[in-house]
């Protein structure tokens, strides 16, 4: 069981590239997050997903996409990544949030 | 403002000590409360979730909330070097949550 997993772990990306957040869950929630944080910061609500076939923007979607593929997955895309983008990204399933080991992106 | 303010840190308190965390938020709709400890370079962990007015124990945790003060504290009793890592508080209203930016704790020993 291992609860929430997010892939790749680590990415670097070159300014203007694009790439998918893959993240998936095998607990059966309804609800999915993403957030990113970075360093010395909080959390920030990119988007979420109540349930399968819904998503909702959070405080930061600029410069993103989500797609909820089924109640188990839910991807992050960025379309062009620019350096703000740099940071680590959370998924997490759940009311509660139970966050998966996250994704260190570089964008230079 | 930022909509959820936690006691700016770094905390440090002796092993064994009662560390207290301190959280403060701003809409009166939320309905739920979370603490979520996170060490160095790993993802959160939920610690406890409380609902309702007053004092929620958890083994060594002991949560409390006052609606009326919009105030959420997390006491940690006997504290110990495992629990150095920074504490984040979360406030959630309709399902979204929403982060301050954390206390880091330092126990030592």
């Amino acid at each position: 069981n291992a609860g929430v997993t997010q892939t790749p772990k680590f990415q670097v990306l070159k300014t203007g590239q694009s790439m998918t957040l893959q993240c998936a869950q095998d607990m059966n929630h309804n609800s999915m997050y993403w957030y990113r944080q970075d360093p010395g910061m909080g959390l920030r609500l990119i988007y979420y997903s109540a349930s399968e076939g819904t998503t909702d923007k959070g405080e930061v979607p600029n410069g993103y996409n989500v797609s909820r593929l089924n109640k188990r997955e839910f991807s992050l895309r960025l379309e062009s990544a620019a350096p703000s983008q740099t940071s680590v990204y959370f998924c997490a399933a759940s009311y509660e949030q139970y966050f998966g080991p996250g994704t260190r992106l570089t964008v230079t | 403002q930022k909509e959820v303010e936690q006691n700016s840190g770094p905390l440090s308190v002796p092993e064994g000590a009662i560390a207290s965390l301190n959280c403060t938020y701003s809409d009166r709709g939320s309905q739920s409360f979370f603490w979520y400890r996170q060490y160095s370079g790993k993802s959160p962990e939920l610690i406890m979730f409380i609902y309702s007015n007053g004092d929620k124990e958890d083994g060594r945790f002991t949560a409390q909330l006052n609606k009326a003060s919009q105030y959420v504290s997390l006491l940690i009793r006997d504290s110990q070097p495992s629990d150095s890592a920074t504490y984040l508080c979360a406030v959630n209203d309709a399902g979204k949550s929403t982060f301050g930016d954390g206390t880091t704790l330092t126990v030592k020993p």
